[in-house]
């Protein structure tokens, strides 16, 4: 069994200022790791994801996760964050054989002028 | 639009009636999985299907759920006798066959509201 544990329900932050948003899961097999956005009224939108080798991704528009086994950990960053990424971040695991992916609570962005 | 499509984006219903959530997953893909989001709450995996199989509905409630994913046509999830803690918005999504790590493609989601 998977599990995945956001450990921010509310980050208010101002803009560009740094934000660290933080994942962590626990599984008994290996995983792939993924972040995804939603923005209001809208379905999820795939952020970014951790597949194997390098241990840092980085997505197109500035954020960058980094994978941490000995942690467990999956922590998204942004250096400096614009209003637009005002939005819910959910983190998500899955199993190495397809099937289902299991996601956080969500941690909710709010990007203040 | 090649993506993800669910209809309606809006359903109402009164306790007792019936809801069809329909999803069209993206072309070339042969995997769905339905998702509920409660107000203030995550997505919780309800159901996962190829065509024509259930492959895991362990997160589908135990009565008045069900869903299929016939050959031809959309995916349905299917709430009988609906209930005020039906509401909520339910996300499709779906993958390509293989069983590679592939990312969910979702839906813009069908907000049901019981009255």
């Amino acid at each position: 069994a998977q599990s995945v544990t956001q450990l921010d329900s509310q980050v208010p932050v101002f803009e560009e200022a740094p934000v660290e948003l933080r994942c962590n899961y626990s599984s008994s097999v290996s995983v792939y790791l993924f972040w995804y956005v939603q923005y209001p009224n809208q379905g999820l939108q795939l952020l970014l994801k951790y597949l194997s080798g390098s241990t840092l991704v980085e997505s197109i528009n500035g954020f960058e996760a980094e994978f941490n086994k000995s942690q467990t950990s999956f922590h998204l960053r942004k250096p400096s964050v614009h209003i637009s990424d005002t939005a819910e971040y959910f983190c998500a695991v899955r199993g190495p054989n397809a099937g289902k992916s299991t996601f956080g609570d969500g941690t909710t962005l709010t990007v203040k002028p | 639009n090649a993506g993800v499509m669910q209809n309606p984006r809006h359903l109402v219903r009164r306790r007792g009636q019936e809801a069809r959530l329909r999803c069209s997953p993206m072309k070339g893909h042969s995997h769905v999985y339905w998702y509920r989001q409660l107000p203030e709450e995550g997505l919780k995996f309800m159901v996962y299907l190829q065509k024509e199989n259930i492959i895991d509905e362990s997160g589908m409630p135990k009565e008045r759920f069900s869903a299929e994913f016939p050959k031809e046509g959309p995916s349905i999830l299917r709430i009988q006798q609906v209930v005020r803690g039906d509401s909520a918005a339910y996300f499709c999504a779906s993958s390509p066959p293989g069983q590679g790590p592939s990312p969910l493609h979702f839906g813009n989601g069908t907000r049901l509201t019981v009255t």
